[in-house]
């Protein structure tokens, strides 16, 4: 079966840093993808992962260890505009790739 | 560039309608995903297109839904006998190649009241 899970709402501080969690359990994988989702917008693409270890770019980073099916998220500096919905999916490999989707973290940035 | 389209951007039908929901990917895009998303809920994954044909449409929920890519560009979401339950966001996502980081159009926004 697949199943994803990740923490439903967090909540931080301007300035801060804050990490987003990801544990996975699927019968095929090709990689993770982490996607920002801001209110009744389409998901934008932040990062992938598909060999351990930590991926930077700017502000945010994303780690993956495949033997703990496991992956985080994490955003430095944080902003007001940062408060979203961040997306765990994990591509499940074959001829398709789809990504199978956690629920999202709600995360609010306050002042 | 453009990005991937989806048209149109809400749609307000009756129970028992019939609609299409219509996706522009972007241009060179091989691989073309549907995704059905409920409030509070993440994507989850309808039909996937590699050219014109279907080549995964394990995540159609029942034979109401269908999908086309005649010419292997634009894809077209059918729904038959509209049902509440349907009512949902329905994105679309494209990428270069299976594999490749999936790119999604803004979604359209289904009511069936």
């Amino acid at each position: 079966g697949q199943n994803i899970d990740q923490p439903t709402e967090m909540t931080a501080t301007e300035g801060a840093i804050v990490q987003i969690n990801c544990t996975y359990q699927t019968s095929g994988f090709n990689g993770l993808f982490w996607y920002q989702q801001h209110a009744g917008e389409a998901p934008t693409f932040l990062s992938y992962n598909v060999l351990d270890g930590l991926e930077e770019k700017g502000r945010f980073s994303s780690f993956l260890s495949r033997s703990k099916g496991y992956s985080y998220l994490l955003l430095k500096e944080l902003q007001m505009k940062d408060s979203a919905s961040y997306l765990c999916a994990v591509t499940h490999g074959g001829a398709t790739n789809k990504l199978i989707f956690g629920t999202g973290t709600l995360l609010a940035v306050q002042p | 560039g453009a990005g991937v389209s989806q048209t149109p951007s809400n749609k307000v039908t009756e129970k028992g309608k019939y609609v299409e929901l219509r996706c522009d990917p972007i241009s060179g895009h091989t691989a073309l995903y549907w995704y059905r998303q409920s409030l509070g809920q993440g994507p989850e994954f309808l039909i996937y297109f590699q050219g014109t044909g279907a080549a995964d449409d394990s995540g159609l929920p029942n034979d109401r839904f269908f999908a086309v890519r005649p010419e292997g560009s634009v894809s077209t979401l059918k729904i038959q006998r509209t049902e509440r339950g349907d009512s949902a966001v329905y994105l679309c996502a494209s990428s270069f190649g299976s594999g490749e980081t999936q790119y999604f159009g803004p979604g359209t926004r289904l009511l069936v009241l």
